[in-house]
């Protein structure tokens, strides 16, 4: 069972576009809601994160919207640049501290 | 800036050998988890370690896996009898109450 559906698998953005990824969830036991962002051969590191009680949080060029009563997500990044291309995965976590992650976005920014 | 370290980096083994791989967690944290990656794949959740000892674990933890945290800073999983399909990126994350992970840069295992 998936527990945290991610959209979509790979987008191609021009330089100065905003990337939007999606993500939705069925568990209201979640209480968190982090974004990471992967580097090939890094390891997955934490980029915003938001709270179910938030509708919007941003920070930098990265804003997370959320839709509490529709079980969504979306990140947004602002004035994308050609470093910001990496693998995206939305997360959340039980309460049980576990972190789920979706299944990530191939972001690739076209300078 | 605090992060979480892991070795080692690379860990080439035979099928069927027993491995270690090693995490310092963040100081103050709390909450350790380790998590693998096949390569090009999502990130699994495989073991959450609280108040010394196992909170959650996955399916794929089965009996072949263990962790802990032998002297109150290291914190490791140990895969007794290793299969091909073991082969990943294993990464150690950790939390505070409340937070975030903060991932390790992970440890690449291979099986031959």
């Amino acid at each position: 069972q998936q527990q945290v559906k991610q959209s979509p698998q790979s987008l191609i953005v021009q330089k100065g576009g905003i990337p939007i990824i999606n993500c939705a969830y069925e568990n209201t036991a979640f209480d968190y809601f982090p974004w990471y962002q992967q580097f090939p051969g890094k390891g997955p590191a934490l980029l915003i994160a938001i709270r179910p009680d938030v509708s919007e949080k941003k920070e930098g060029r990265f804003t997370i919207s959320f839709n509490k009563s529709a079980k969504q997500f979306s990140l947004h990044i602002m004035d994308s640049q050609p470093g910001d291309s990496a693998t995206y995965f939305c997360a959340a976590r039980d309460r049980d501290d576990k972190i789920i992650f979706g299944k990530g976005t191939r972001l690739h920014i076209l300078p | 800036e605090p992060e979480v370290t892991q070795t080692p980096s690379h860990q080439v083994t035979q099928m069927g050998q027993e491995v270690i791989l090693r995490c310092v967690p963040i100081s103050n944290h709390l909450y350790f988890y380790w998590y693998r990656q096949i390569l090009g794949q999502k990130v699994e959740f495989l073991v959450s370690f609280y108040n010394n000892e196992i909170s959650e674990k996955s399916e794929i933890f089965d009996d072949q896996f263990s962790v802990e945290r032998p002297d109150g800073s290291n914190f490791t999983l140990k895969i007794r009898s290793t299969k091909l399909e073991d082969s990943a990126m294993y990464f150690c994350a950790t939390s505070l109450l409340g937070t975030g992970a903060f991932f390790g840069q992970g440890t690449r295992l291979t099986v031959v």
